[in-house]
């Protein structure tokens, strides 16, 4: 199994403001996830991120809203940006198990607008 | 689309009840199917997974048998103790790395 951590753990961040999380993985992998988790709702995927090129991102996420870096295979950081209070969630990363079609998640970086 | 639904909780038990989450499932084809759960204050983690049907994913004495005919994967325990207190998120790999995720049931466990 892979061990990912993520930075920060937590945040309370003004509205208008720009928060970047970061995920660190303990080996190299392919792909990367970005999940969002909004209070009391279930995990929705936000983009894909493949190193060496740009993020895929699901309907409803755009890349101005929350932009992506890759720049190697083991660290990706997600942006949230001009947040509102509606971005109030927990952002987790994920990582592909290896031949295992599962993946292992981080612990979430629980972001609080205000 | 892919999708999960899954019963909808709080589900409140007394210790060393049986448990039942229902979940089913719509999907293309025969997707992996899994259980996460995630412990308060915790990450999210993989409880269980099945990836063919008929097979039986178990762990921490918790059950759940992939059944195609009735597109389900309903989570089980014979005896649930304070520990077990949780969210529970049934879910299923949708396409190559896609995980879609039902709502989550929320579990507590009464000594």
């Amino acid at each position: 199994s892979a061990v990912i951590s993520q930075k920060p753990s937590r945040d309370i961040c003004q509205r208008g403001t720009s928060l970047t999380i970061q995920c660190q993985v303990d080996s190299q992998v392919t792909m990367m996830f970005w999940y969002r988790q909004q209070p009391g709702q279930s995990l929705t995927l936000i983009a894909t991120a493949n190193q060496g090129s740009e993020a895929t991102y699901e309907s409803g996420f755009v890349i101005d809203k929350f932009p992506i870096s890759r720049p190697n295979l083991t660290f990706s950081t997600l942006t949230v940006s001009n947040m509102s209070p509606e971005d109030s969630s927990i952002y987790l990363c994920s990582v592909p198990g290896a031949g295992t079609y599962e993946q292992y998640f981080g612990p979430g970086t629980r972001l609080t607008v205000t | 689309g892919d999708s999960v639904t899954q019963m909808e909780g709080p589900v409140t038990l007394s210790e060393e009840a049986f448990l039942t989450i229902n979940c089913t499932y719509t999907a293309t084809g025969y997707p992996s199917l899994f259980w996460y759960v995630q412990y308060p204050g915790e990450g999210l983690q993989l409880l269980l997974k099945a990836t063919k049907a008929d097979d039986k994913g178990s762990n921490k004495g918790f059950e759940a048998t992939y059944r195609k005919e009735t597109t389900s994967f309903h989570l089980e325990k014979g005896s649930v103790q304070v520990s077990d207190s949780a969210v529970y998120f049934c879910a299923l790999l949708s396409g190559a790395s896609k995980i879609i995720f039902g709502s989550g049931t929320r579990l507590s466990i009464r000594p």
